[in-house]
C-alpha cells in the first residue's frame, strides 16, 4: 500500500533552518510527483511546491520562493523540503502529499495520498 | 485570505444530506479541475474527490464533487457523525502562474 512516512517534530529557533523528509513505498516513486503544503495551527491548508519524482524539475510557490529548497533522492524513494531563515509564523504542520499526475507538471492532477504530518515550532 | 472561498461551517443532522460550496473566479475554478479533501480532527487530509467529480477507490458513493462554472459543491449524503471533519477545495489558477489555491475550509457539524 502507498505510504508517506514524514521525519520528526522540530523546533527551531527564528533564523534557523529546518529540513523536512518524507519517505515513500508502495509505489514506484518516478512515476509521481511530490506536493508540500504545510498548517499553521488553527489554519487552513497552504501549498508550497511540487517536484517531480521523475526528473527533480521544481516549482516553488512565489511566496516561499528563496527560502525553500525541494529535493529528491530517487534511490530511497524519499523526498525533502528544506525553508531557510524561520521566522514564529512558520510554525506549521507540514505534509508532503503524492502528487498524482504530477510527473511531468504541476498545474494537473490531485494529491492522493498525504504524508502523516510534520510540526514545525519557531520560538525564541 | 484564500483564494477559493468556503462557507466557515455548515451542520446537519445524522442522515441528512449536507453541501459544501467553493467559489472562485474565471482563472481557477471555471477553468481547472477542483478536488476536494477531508480533514478529520487531528489527523492529514484525505483526498475525497478529483476531477471534479471523481472519488478515488474506497471513498463512498455518499461522497459526489460537481462543478458550474466559477464554483464547485461537494456533497455528503447519509451523514454520519464520523463525517465531522474540515472540508478543503483545492484547484489552480492560471493567473498565479498555475499555483495550486485551496479554500479557506469548511467544518461539518453533525448534529
Amino acid at each position: 500500500q502507498v505510504q508517506l512516512v514524514q521525519s520528526g517534530a522540530e523546533v527551531k529557533r527564528p533564523g534557523a533552518s529546518v529540513t523536512v523528509s518524507c519517505k515513500a513505498s508502495g509505489y514506484t516513486f518516478n512515476t509521481y510527483g511530490i506536493v508540500w503544503v504545510r498548517q499553521a495551527p488553527g489554519q487552513g491548508l497552504e501549498w508550497m511546491g511540487w517536484i517531480s519524482g521523475y526528473d527533480g524539475n521544481t516549482y516553488t510557490a512565489q511566496k516561499f520562493q528563496g527560502r525553500v529548497t525541494m529535493t529528491t533522492d530517487t534511490s530511497t524513494s524519499a523526498a525533502y523540503m528544506e525553508l531557510r531563515s524561520l521566522r514564529s509564523d512558520d510554525t506549521a504542520v507540514y505534509y508532503c502529499a503524492r502528487h498524482k499526475g504530477g510527473r511531468d507538471g504541476y498545474n494537473r492532477g490531485t494529491f492522493d495520498y498525504w504524508g502523516q504530518g510534520t510540526l514545525v515550532t519557531v520560538f525564541s | 485570505q484564500p483564494v477559493l472561498t468556503q462557507p466557515p461551517s455548515v451542520s446537519a443532522a445524522p442522515g441528512q444530506k449536507v453541501t459544501i460550496s467553493c467559489s472562485g473566479i474565471s482563472s481557477n475554478i471555471a477553468a481547472n479541475y477542483v478536488s476536494w479533501y477531508q480533514q478529520l480532527p487531528g489527523t492529514a487530509p484525505r483526498l475525497l474527490i478529483y476531477d471534479n467529480n471523481r472519488r478515488p477507490s474506497g471513498i463512498p458513493d455518499r461522497f459526489s464533487g460537481s462543478k458550474s462554472g466559477t464554483s464547485a459543491t461537494l456533497g455528503i449524503s447519509g451523514l454520519q457523525t464520523g463525517d465531522e471533519a474540515d472540508y478543503y477545495c483545492e484547484t489552480w489558477d492560471t493567473s498565479l502562474n498555475d499555483e495550486r489555491v485551496f479554500g479557506g475550509g469548511t467544518k461539518l457539524t453533525v448534529l
